[in-house]
Order: structure tokens, then sequence, then C-alpha cells
């Protein structure tokens, strides 16, 4: 299947401390979005991509679209305690099918927050 | 509005037994898909079911199964478990505005033993 690559794949960082991390891939999508996922939990929704070159916020999260349409990034700005968790970015492939056609996720970004 | 629920949260077989797993997507939302997620794979796509029917499947052997009933609760089978089959089972739905933002729920954790 396809593959998203997700960097990195860990992250130990000071709070307060702002955080980036990114996908990319060799297929070209028409969605991009970013969940974060704590332990036992499911992946929750933070922030949808529907354009290329589209910027969007969430609070202290900003997530862009990548021109090409194969790549996105997140930031977090001034992180805190209840950042920690896993990030996944996830890509709905341009294959011009119907309906959800299953998303594409990559491995996953572990963040760790030191006090 | 409330959230996609998932029932069992959790399960535990032994090998060569079935399950059903149930899933009640948030209200208006008639898209649901079945994801497994597993530490040594991540998330991988199973099924999408729309109005009843199967729209799209994953690379997943015929022992998952699924089906959706008209009010959009969906239930994932999976028959025949094999040890490998413990993950968590996620579902997700999505509606009309976007089929490609999904909402997931809390997940069924299945352990095989």
């Amino acid at each position: 299947g396809q593959q998203l690559n997700q960097s990195p794949q860990s992250m130990f960082i000071q709070e307060g401390e702002d955080v980036s991390m990114n996908c990319t891939s060799s297929s070209i999508f028409n969605t991009w979005l970013w969940y974060k996922q704590d332990p036992g939990e499911g992946p929750v929704l933070l922030i949808a991509l529907y354009k290329a070159g589209e910027l969007t916020s969430n609070g202290r999260l900003t997530a862009q679209f990548g021109i090409t349409r194969k790549d996105s990034f997140l930031n977090i700005s001034a992180s805190i305690p209840s950042d920690v968790g896993i990030y996944f970015c996830a890509g709905q492939l341009d294959n011009s099918g119907g309906g959800a056609d299953g998303l594409t996720f990559g491995k996953g970004t572990h963040l760790i927050i030191q006090p | 509005k409330a959230g996609v629920t998932q029932t069992p949260r959790y399960l535990i077989k032994t090998r060569g037994q079935q399950v059903t797993l149930s899933c009640s997507p948030i209200s208006g939302h008639r898209s649901v898909s079945w994801y497994q997620q597993t530490p040594g794979q991540g998330l991988q796509f199973l099924f999408e079911y729309f109005s009843e029917t199967q729209r799209n499947k994953g690379n997943f052997p015929g022992r998952f199964s699924g089906r959706q009933f008209s009010n959009s609760r969906s239930e994932m089978n999976v028959s025949t478990l094999e040890l490998g089959d413990s993950a968590l089972y996620l579902c997700a739905s999505s509606g009309s505005g976007n089929w490609f933002t999904q909402y997931f729920g809390p997940g069924t954790r299945l352990l095989v033993l």
C-alpha cells in the first residue's frame, strides 16, 4: 500500500517549547488530516486540510497542506503537559475513488514532554 | 452531538473463536469505516460501509467481514480468530460534508489467546 513517512518518530521536549512534525509521501493526496491519540483511546481529529497551500490553526496547533500535495506539517506552540501523546497524519489519496477509500496513516510521532 | 461509540471496549477470545464488534456512528453520518491498529503495522484500513453497502475494502482476508444496518450502525465480524488478530479495532464515521474527514470511536481492544 501507499506509504506516509512521518517524522520524527519520537520527540523529547521541555514544557513550553515549540514542536514540529511532518509527513511526506511520493503520492499526491487530496486531503490531509492530523489526529492525536491518547493511550487506550481512539484518535481525535485535530486539524483537517483540503487544499494545497492551506494553512489552518486550532488554538496552539497549526498545520499546512504542502504545495506539492505530497506533504504536510503540524506545529504545536508553547507545549504543555497535556500535549503528550501520539500524533498521526493521515491522507486521502488522489485516486478519484468514491467514498472513504480508507485513509492512509503515518506511523505516528510520540511526543514526550519533560518537566 | 454524541460521538462515535463502540462496544464492547475490551474482549478476550481464544484462537478459532469468532467475534462481533459494534459501532454506532455520529448522528447523521452514513459512512462507517473500520481500522485495525497494532504496534507493528499501525493503523490499517479494513473496509467502509455506506447505506448498508460495502463501498471500499482494504487488504485483509475474508475472515474479516462487516455489515451496516439501516440506522447506519455497523458491525464487524472476525471468524476463526488467530493470535495475530489481537489489536485495537477502531470505527470511524463521516458525513456528507466531506467523506474523508473521519471521526473515530474509542476502539475495541481484542486479545486473542
